[in-house]
């Protein structure tokens, strides 16, 4: 697609269910990174993918989060078991740069998660 | 971890007014990144500096990478009020595999 694609764009669910939040990148691009942003902050490293393989899952904040790209384009980020603290904004960004070097990414609108 | 941090946090000039950013890394880049923030937006690449030293303008915008590679600098010549917004640096650390750290960023307000 022209952008980077993300959905819902708004969540509000009840504390205890589960989410799956999901990213389209930008047509071709290699990388896909998942970002979680508070009000006022900036993007927290959650993970990134180098096509369909996990690269580094080191900033996901425990184990409820999990995320997958399974044929290396669209990815989901699922939440299980929501808690208040996890209501933020969840962002996901694209990049073309193949091997190992970072370029540029192209960021989503997001997806807004609401717990309550 | 790596962190990085931005000051000052929030910065109001009046239009005309220059404005400066400063990121300070705790460990040596291998590049760093910035990007602009709208409100209400999502965060847009403005530019990528690799070199030690390195400086690149865009119009009015100087970038500056640090001599060590541990920090970086953003100086908006003569603001206008299309330059409000959130300015971030994100860098990645030396040897590490692409994790990209953003800053806390810089909220700028320009008055008119």
């Amino acid at each position: 697609g022209a952008g980077v694609s993300q959905s819902p764009r708004y969540k509000v669910t009840k504390r205890g269910q589960d989410v799956a939040l999901r990213c389209d990148p930008i047509s071709g691009h290699v990388s896909l990174y998942w970002y979680r942003q508070a009000l006022g902050q900036g993007p927290e490293f959650l993970t990134y993918f180098n096509y369909e393989a996990q690269q580094d899952k080191s900033g996901l904040p425990n184990d409820r989060f999990s995320a997958e790209r399974p044929e290396g384009s669209i990815s989901t980020l699922t939440i299980q078991r929501t808690e208040q603290r996890d209501s933020a904004m969840y962002r996901c960004a694209s990049s073309s740069s193949p091997g190992t070097k970072t370029g540029e990414l192209f960021f989503g609108e997001g997806s807004r998660l609401t717990v309550l | 971890g790596q962190q990085v941090m931005q000051i000052p946090q929030y910065q109001h000039v009046q239009e005309g007014e220059d404005f400066t950013t400063y990121c300070n890394s705790s460990t040596t880049l291998s590049n760093i990144q910035w990007y602009k923030q709208r409100p209400g937006g999502h965060p847009v690449f403005l530019i990528q500096l690799v070199k030690s030293g390195e400086v690149k303008k865009q119009k009015r915008l100087t970038f500056q990478f640090g001599e060590a590679k541990k920090n970086s600098s953003l100086h908006i010549t003569a603001t206008q009020t299309t330059d409000v917004g959130t300015y971030f640096c994100a860098g990645v650390s030396s040897g590490s595999a692409r994790q990209l750290t953003f800053g806390s960023g810089t909220q700028l307000t320009v008055l008119p």
